[in-house]
């Protein structure tokens, strides 16, 4: 059972557009929630994480949503571009259980010129 | 080093043979994490060591999968008897610890059994 869902597997973006990305958790105990960013042949990179305790994070073009009573997050990215295009992975981890990380099956974001 | 190094980045191996993968957390670092990703099927925890507690096992997914670490620095990974299903890139990362939960990766070690 995949207890942290993303969707969409796949998404092409204009330059300059606006990239959005779901993931959706089932565990209520989960209190930390990552976006890692991957470019080929290369790790993971934390881009930005947020917790429970607030709706919204942002960081520079990168903002994370949280509806706590919905178990969902979600990453968008504003004026998106070229450089962007990566795979991305959401990810949830909580305290009690070595904080290790429970991964979305990842995005691939394709920004077009 | 300033990050997380893996090696080597690329291994090619016969089925049935074992392998032996390096990680080379950050330093200061006192916990570490494998996760294997494979494709399609994102990624996975394997095991986690955090100071001299006993590690977390609870990923590996059979006796042929066991690590150690030294010293509380580098880690090694082994495969014993590699399968095909073995191929996935095998990460490293590290973190300050359960109190510090930003997990840094290092590039990974692809392998690929044949």
């Amino acid at each position: 059972q995949q207890q942290v869902k993303q969707s969409p597997q796949s998404l092409i973006v204009q330059k300059g557009g606006i990239s959005i990305i779901n993931c959706a958790y089932e565990n209520t105990a989960f209190d930390y929630f990552p976006w890692y960013q991957q470019f080929p042949g290369k790790g993971p990179a934390l881009l930005i994480a947020i917790r429970p305790d607030v709706s919204e994070k942002k960081e520079g073009r990168f903002t994370i949503s949280f509806n706590k009573s919905a178990k969902q997050f979600s990453l968008h990215i504003m004026d998106s571009q070229p450089g962007d295009s990566a795979t991305y992975f959401c990810a949830a981890s909580r305290a009690g259980n070595n904080r290790k990380l429970i991964w979305g099956l990842g995005t691939s974001l394709a920004v077009n010129p | 080093g300033a990050g997380v190094s893996q090696s080597p980045s690329n291994k090619v191996t016969e089925k049935g043979k074992d392998v032996e993968l390096r990680c080379d957390p950050i330093s200061g670092h006192t916990a570490l994490y494998w996760y294997r990703q494979s494709l399609g099927q994102g990624l996975e925890f394997l095991i986690y060591f955090q100071g001299n507690s006993a590690p977390d096992k609870s990923g590996l997914p059979s006796d042929r999968f066991s690590a150690e670490r030294t010293g509380g620095s580098v880690s090694t990974l082994t495969i014993q008897r590699t399968q095909q299903e073995d191929s996935a890139v095998y990460l490293c990362a590290s973190s300050l610890g359960t109190a510090g939960t930003e997990a840094f990766f290092g590039q990974g070690t692809r392998l690929t059994v044949v």
